[in-house]
């Protein structure tokens, strides 16, 4: 059975940090992995997708890794800013066709402070 | 529209009464998906549309729960005889297409059983 953990659960850095976020996942047979960001009141933004064929994709000052032989995925923010404030949330896809079920880690709630 | 819409954006009931939540994907996307997030609980899956037809129904977690989508646009998830466990946050997605894997997430419908 996939699992998906996030850690850590919560993280409160200082403006201007680089700082990592990490995803981890018990079956590493997956198609794709997410990362996505939820705003309260706002919904889910999604922020990057990397297919399982993929080490990293990048967008700005984020940059998401992938090794699927250890389970692992990691979300890089660079020079965060309070903006950035949210709940990081990774999800799995297992596989492809219909088929679409997502399993989700609990997040990372980040505070960022001006 | 601009962005996948959701009504209502709140719904207290009480329990033993049925209630439809109501997703407006974006226009021109054929896949819509239904979620549920309970208090500290990471997303469930609920439901994959695609068209009309719904080829995964996996996340389902009772034949009190239903949902229907009609004209490839709208779709509403019906809860009967609610329950107090059913209180969650009900977030609708919408892709593309089938193939594509971006979701674009709306607002949620915040469920209060009573």
């Amino acid at each position: 059975k996939q699992e998906v953990t996030q850690i850590p659960a919560a993280l409160s850095v200082p403006e201007g940090e680089n700082l990592v976020l990490n995803c981890s996942f018990t079956d590493s047979a997956i198609y794709n992995l997410q990362w996505f960001r939820q705003d309260p009141g706002k919904g889910l933004t999604s922020l990057l997708l990397i297919q399982s064929s993929q080490r990293e994709q990048t967008s700005g000052r984020l940059n998401a890794s992938l090794d699927k032989s250890s389970g692992r995925s990691t979300l890089y923010i660079a020079a965060s800013q309070p903006g950035d404030s949210a709940t990081y949330l990774c999800a799995v896809r297992r596989r492809a066709g219909n088929n679409r079920k997502l399993i989700w880690g609990l997040g990372t709630s980040l505070a960022v402070n001006p | 529209g601009a962005g996948v819409s959701q009504s209502p954006s709140n719904k207290v009931t009480e329990k033993g009464k049925d209630v439809e939540l109501r997703c407006d994907p974006i226009s021109g996307h054929t896949a819509l998906y239904w979620y549920r997030q309970s208090l500290g609980q990471g997303l469930e899956f609920l439901i994959y549309f695609q068209g009309n037809s719904a080829p995964d129904k996996s996340g389902l977690p009772s034949d009190r729960f239903s949902a229907e989508r009609t004209g490839g646009s709208v779709s509403t998830l019906t809860i009967q005889r609610t329950q107090q466990e059913d209180s969650a946050v009900y977030l609708c997605a919408s892709t593309q297409s089938g193939g594509a894997d971006t979701q674009y997430f709306g607002p949620g419908t915040r469920l209060t059983v009573l």
